[in-house]
């Protein structure tokens, strides 16, 4: 079955601090998508990244990056320089990749609270 | 663009009562989705649409939940004699393709008093 363990429930840092959000997975399936959405206060979802499982290079977009280690099963994702705005609970996300439906299995989340 | 919209945002209801929920996917998105999210938790498959047929509805919890999307586009999740334990923020999401990244709506608040 596939399962997706975010074991930070909570972290706090203030502004300007790095901080690193923790994903590890499940499953059977040799191919398949790893997401990240942030959920701000205001409750609608946003999409950060989709990442195949055949590409196991690191990807830095701004502030953030992400570290795909197939070996550890993990999916971590980086805050550079922590902002007030990047509080919010923030999912890592599963899906199959063939003969699929594209449903996401998401994460329990992690709340990240940035102080000014 | 227009992102996926859904109605009502807030629904409060009577127990044993029946309730429609919308979603309008993003223009010319085939893959729609609607996910259950309960306080504190991640949010849970429960139905997937390609086009205009239930391809995987392993996720709804019991035959008290149905959800349609006749003409390929707008979904209706509807759900029968509503209990307490219903309560929940309902997601609904669209791709372009099963597999793609998905962009969600607001949610409907669904309150079953």
């Amino acid at each position: 079955a596939q399962k997706v363990t975010q074991a930070q429930t909570e972290i706090s840092v203030v502004e300007k601090e790095d901080v690193t959000l923790d994903c590890v997975y499940e499953t059977r399936d040799t191919t398949y998508y790893l997401f990240w959405y942030k959920q701000p206060p205001s409750g609608e979802l946003v999409f950060l990244i989709r990442r195949n499982s055949f590409d196991e290079q690191n990807e830095i977009s701004g502030r953030y990056s992400w570290n795909f280690q197939k070996s550890t099963s993990s999916f971590n994702f980086t805050i550079t320089a922590s902002q007030v705005v990047d509080s919010a609970v923030y999912f890592c996300a599963l899906s199959e990749a063939y003969g699929n439906t594209g449903k996401l299995i998401f994460g329990q989340g992690t709340t990240l609270q940035v102080k000014p | 663009g227009a992102g996926v919209s859904q109605t009502p945002s807030n629904k409060v209801t009577e127990k044993g009562k029946y309730v429609e929920l919308r979603c309008d996917p993003i223009s010319g998105h085939t893959a729609l989705y609607w996910y259950r999210q309960s306080l504190g938790q991640g949010p849970e498959f429960l139905i997937y649409f390609q086009g205009t047929g239930a391809a995987d509805d392993s996720g709804l919890p019991n035959d008290r939940f149905f959800a349609v999307r006749p003409e390929g586009s707008v979904s209706t999740l509807k759900i029968q004699r509503t209990e307490r334990g219903d309560s929940a923020v309902y997601l609904c999401a669209s791709s372009l393709s099963a597999g793609d990244e998905q962009y969600f709506g607001p949610g409907t608040r669904l309150t079953v008093t």
